[in-house]
């Protein structure tokens, strides 16, 4: 079946780490996103890629970087420049026009910081 | 100033009673529409979405939503609930052009059904 995997379901992070959460698409897509849900506030764009080897910043992307070497990989790298990074992550991809096409989203990785 | 509003944060409803979540916007065009809905710890999954044609559009799972654009809005209707519509349910709108032609969230609706 095709869809979005993300990986850890949960991660820790201690202060000052850097950590990579991981998404992989098998759907063929090209854009894929990079979503922070905090309860409450609905979803706010981190970055997003519409093709390989490209990629734009969304709303919050400060402390955040990403990479997209594949087509089917967008990692999520959260440093230690992110004051408060405790949150939901949640990964999506769209088949056609980016933001006007419907997401597909990916399982998400809780994130939480000790 | 908010793009997308969903006025209730949180819905109880009776299992077979009916469902209405609201969806206001602001927008100077004919928007592209979704519904979204979200069980605990999960993804999100379109439930359905508009952009053109009939004002009326159906979606999985027997949820419906009406564009009205004299009011601003795409509520979402269900005319019975089950048990396992019990989620949270988001709104998203655009492309808006002053956040760079992407689309914006609603705080999201939780929703509860009491049997």
């Amino acid at each position: 079946d095709g869809g979005i995997t993300q990986s850890p379901k949960y991660l820790f992070r201690k202060e000052g780490q850097n950590v990579t959460l991981s998404c992989e698409q098998n759907l063929n897509h090209d854009a894929m996103y990079w979503y922070r849900q905090d309860p409450g506030q609905g979803l706010r764009l981190i970055y997003y890629s519409q093709i390989v080897n490209d990629f734009q910043k969304g709303d919050i992307a400060e402390g955040y970087s990403v990479s997209r070497e594949k087509k089917e990989s967008f990692p999520l790298t959260v440093t230690s420049a992110q004051k408060n990074p405790t949150a939901f992550y949640l990964c999506a991809s769209t088949p056609g026009q980016p933001f006007t096409d419907t997401q597909y989203f990916g399982p998400g990785t809780r994130l939480t910081v000790l | 100033a908010q793009s997308v509003t969903q006025p209730d944060i949180h819905i109880t409803v009776s299992e077979g009673a009916s469902l209405e979540l609201r969806c206001n916007y602001s927008y100077g065009a004919t928007p592209y529409l979704f519904w979204y809905v979200q069980s605990p710890g999960q993804g999100l999954q379109l439930l359905l979405k508009y952009f053109s044609g009939d004002t009326l559009v159906q979606g999985i799972k027997g949820f419906e939503a009406e564009f009205k654009r004299s009011q601003s809005s795409f509520n979402l209707r269900k005319p019975s609930v089950h048990w396992s519509d019990a989620a949270e349910y988001f709104c998203a709108v655009g492309p808006y052009m002053e956040y760079g032609n992407k689309l914006v969230f609603g705080a999201g609706t939780i929703l509860r059904v009491k049997s």
